[in-house]
């Protein structure tokens, strides 16, 4: 199958760390992605990550991949209220150009 | 701003009309994909094109068709539209044919009453 699953909803506080979490069933993926959609706006690519590696940082984000459980994570320091969004994990399957959405994680911060 | 420009923004029309959805790629890219965003589907990906010819399909209804122009501009063509067919329409586009990323456009959001 090609589902890639999320859970719906996440709120955390503000400074808190926020880990969103994804899991995909393509072994062949050659690509992992997280993308954000703010409010009425486009996808934002946030970052991605080579199936074979195991961990990515870009300044306040981590991403984590467990190939073996096929498992990915996105993980956000100092959560700041401008990080409410809905937070997108993608997959490239190996032999495709498409990209597989999950169905999005809505994250809330509060104040 | 990803560089990628989608018109019109939103769109509101009745059902069994057609439409035309325009998406001008980020300058230099030569691939444009589309894909359709609903309530109950998610994010399902539509039809790739790279440099003018089709490259790939995923989830396309028949009553939907695409094109890319040699400026590398692709339209989106809803026909014999339905209720279900409301969602909203992206666009991204990429350098090649395999490029790692894509870049999403802002959307057109497709209303049919």
């Amino acid at each position: 199958g090609e589902d890639v699953e999320q859970s719906l909803f996440l709120s955390v506080r503000e400074g808190d760390s926020s880990v969103i979490n994804c899991t995909y069933t393509d072994s062949s993926s050659t690509y992992l992605y997280w993308y954000k959609q703010e409010p009425g706006a486009g996808l934002q690519l946030l970052t991605y990550i080579f199936s074979n590696m195991d961990m990515k940082q870009d300044q306040r984000l981590t991403v984590l991949l467990n190939k073996k459980d096929k498992h990915l994570s996105l993980r956000i320091a100092d959560t700041q209220t401008g990080d409410s969004a809905i937070y997108f994990c993608a997959e490239k399957q190996g032999g495709s150009e498409k990209l597989v959405f999950g169905k999005g994680t809505k994250l809330t911060v509060n104040p | 701003d990803s560089g990628v420009t989608q018109t019109p923004k939103h769109l509101i029309t009745a059902t069994g009309q057609r439409v035309t959805l325009r998406c001008s790629p980020r300058s230099g890219d030569l691939s444009v994909y589309w894909y359709q965003q609903s309530l109950d589907q998610g994010l399902q990906f539509l039809i790739q094109y790279y440099n003018g010819e089709e490259r790939a399909k995923g989830n396309i209804l028949e009553r939907f068709s695409a094109q890319q122009f040699p400026d590398l501009h692709s339209e989106l063509n809803l026909s014999s539209l339905e209720l279900g067919d409301s969602a909203l329409y992206f666009c991204a586009s990429s350098p090649s044919g395999t490029s790692t990323e894509q870049f999403f456009g802002p959307g057109t959001r497709l209303t049919v009453l």
